[in-house]
Parts: structure tokens; sequence; C-alpha cells
């Protein structure tokens, strides 16, 4: 499967623990992106990386939230201290850089539950 | 800024009847438009796209959507459903310089035998 990945599925964790998701864009693609998808809501932008440089991050990302993307390959999402307002599904994207209009593949999304 | 709007948060029809998910946006700047479909726990795919060109846009599996300027609008149609089309529809924008996408809150499409 030469898809976006995204490991784990789910998570379930305690509030005030930390999670990480990874996740594994088609491997020819430079541009990375991360979205948060809360019920009954679109996906709502939260970061995006050219390679291995983070480019533009989202105000909805707060202090405890970091992403990186070491390799310009793999991409990872921290959590620190969850907040039960954290649990969401969490999509990761990717595309070939180019105009806005470069078609962006999903991943099936990691679906984190804080209880 | 962009913002997007889907008018409809859930459409209910019967197969084989035509149907209409409403999507308005908005932006100071010329934006490319998206629909994006989700079937049941699967990830987002794209239907279809406008860039620039012919304003009617098609999909392989007989959705088409129309770009309107004027009326910033981006409405999707098919003339006749079938059960297999239920799913959520999200349409989205983005800008010509940033590639990150604004979403719709998304419209869930029941089609009913």
């Amino acid at each position: 499967d030469t898809g976006v990945s995204q490991d784990p599925r789910h998570k379930i964790t305690k509030r005030g623990q930390n999670v990480t998701f990874r996740c594994d864009p088609i491997s020819e693609h430079n541009r990375l992106y991360w979205y948060r998808q809360t019920l009954g809501q679109g996906p709502e932008f939260l970061t995006y990386f050219q390679n291995e440089a983070q480019l533009e991050k989202s105000r909805l990302l707060s202090d405890r939230f970091s992403a990186e993307r070491p390799k310009g390959s793999f991409s990872t999402l921290e959590i620190q201290r969850t907040e039960q307002g954290d649990s969401a599904m969490y999509l990761c994207a990717s595309s070939l850089e180019g105009t806005g209009g470069t078609e962006a593949f999903f991943g099936q999304g990691t679906r984190l539950t804080v209880v | 800024a962009q913002s997007v709007t889907q008018l409809d948060s859930q459409v209910p029809v019967f197969e084989e009847a035509p149907v209409e998910l409403r999507c308005n946006y908005s932006s100071s700047v010329s934006v490319y438009l998206f629909w994006y479909v989700q079937y049941p726990n699967q990830g987002l795919q794209l239907l279809l796209k406008y860039l620039s060109g012919s304003t009617l846009v098609e999909s392989i599996n007989g959705f088409e959507a129309e770009f309107n300027k004027s009326q910033t609008s981006f409405h999707l149609r098919k003339p006749s459903v079938h059960i297999s089309d239920t799913a959520e529809y999200f349409c989205a924008v983005a800008s010509l310089v940033h590639n990150k996408l604004i979403f719709g809150a998304g419209t869930r499409l029941a089609v009913h035998p």
C-alpha cells in the first residue's frame, strides 16, 4: 500500500499523559499536513511541513503540541499533558509541492480519546 | 482568510433521486475549490476540484460541481444517487499561495432504498 499511513489508529489515554502519533506520507510527497477533526466538524488545519521545515502552525496548536519531520519523510505529532478537549481524530495528509491545486492525500487518521 | 459554509448538515434522499449539496465560501483572494468524500471508516478522498478554466467539473462517479464566482458557491450535484453514495461530503478551499485546505463542517448524505 503506497498511501498515507498513520499509527496508531486508536489511542485511549488518561488526562495528563503524553501521546505521540506517527504519519508516513506517500514517499515522493514533500509536503505533509496535520489536521484535527472533532465530531460534526470538518478537519481543521494544525500545521504543515515542506520537507523537514515546519512552515506554518495554526493558532489551534497550543504549546502542548509539537510536530516534527526530522528527515523530511515521516512525521510525529506529540501532545503533552493531554486534556479531554484534545479528544479528536488527528489526520495526516501529504502532497507534492506546487500550486494550491495539488491533491492532498489523507490517511485514515488516529482517533484520540482522553479519559 | 478563507471560510467555507456548508448549508446542510444532513441530506436524506431516496435512491435514484437527484441531490444537491450546497457550499459557499468566503475569501479575499483567489482560491481553488475542492469536494472531498469520507465513506464510513475510511479516510478523506478527493472527489473533484476546480482550479481554473471551465466552471463545471465532474468526477468519475457521476458527481459534478459548478464554480459560481459571483455567488461564491461551489455546489455539488448528482442526477441520480446510489446507496453507495452514502457518505460525508466536505467542501474545501485553498488559496493559490498556501496549500492548506480550509474545510466546511460537512454534509452527511444518506441514500435510502
